[in-house]
């Protein structure tokens, strides 16, 4: 099993829809959950960080279920500009990191 | 401000011949991590460090080499012995455990 999973998609959503994505990782012990945001040839930038149940902020909500094993990552009203590839990252054992394949999402005028 | 600089950010090279990419930084991380990412792909290990002298081999580590001299700076670089080094190449760094990686902007490899 893969340390942290993720549906590649794509995600095809009209404007102003609402998405989720979901992240599943195997090691119950991690603490903290990271949300990144790729677009096009360019560098992952963090998203959201999630230390506990969940994190707000703005549209964007992440909730974690410790229960299941896996973090989700809620997009209301979707923006054009919200069109990229959404990665999901786990900190493992000796400060490495696990890395989902990531999430393409594309939103359609 | 601080941050992750990684030069250049598009290199070319013939075949054959070893390429060393740049990675500073200047947020005071102690671990710094090399990545690459192939299109359509997602992100690999190919060496990480945590500290200053040390360093480890990620998952793909073979055909790659680094050091770390410094705590700023953590170079890669990719040996003739590489079979396909073309990819985007990215540099990030963090402050410890259970802290997000900040990126660099990458660099893109082409070699022909």
């Amino acid at each position: 099993r893969k340390e942290v999973e993720q549906d590649p998609g794509p995600f095809n959503v009209p404007e102003g829809a609402t998405v989720a994505f979901n992240c599943t990782y195997s090691n119950s012990a991690s603490q903290s959950f990271f949300w990144y945001r790729q677009d096009c040839r360019k560098e992952p930038k963090l998203l959201m960080s999630v230390y506990s149940s969940g994190n707000e902020d703005g549209r964007f909500t992440a909730q974690l279920n410790r229960a299941s094993q896996y973090i989700s990552l809620l997009i209301r009203d979707s923006k054009l500009s919200d069109s990229a590839t959404y990665l999901c990252v786990v900190p493992g054992a000796g400060n490495q990191f696990y890395f989902g394949t990531g999430t393409s999402l594309t939103v359609i005028p | 401000d601080g941050g992750i600089t990684q030069s250049p950010k598009y290199l070319f090279r013939k075949e054959g011949q070893n390429v060393t990419l740049s990675c500073e930084q200047n947020l005071n991380h102690d671990a710094m991590y090399w990545y690459r990412q192939d299109p359509g792909q997602g992100l690999r290990l190919i060496y990480y460090s945590q500290i200053v002298n040390d360093f480890q081999k990620g998952d793909i580590a073979e055909g790659y080499s680094v050091s770390r001299e410094k705590k700023e700076s953590f170079p890669l670089t990719v040996t003739s012995a590489q079979k396909n080094p073309t990819a985007f190449y990215l540099c990030a760094s963090s402050i410890g455990a259970d802290s997000p990686l900040h990126f660099g902007n990458g660099t893109r490899l082409t070699v022909t």
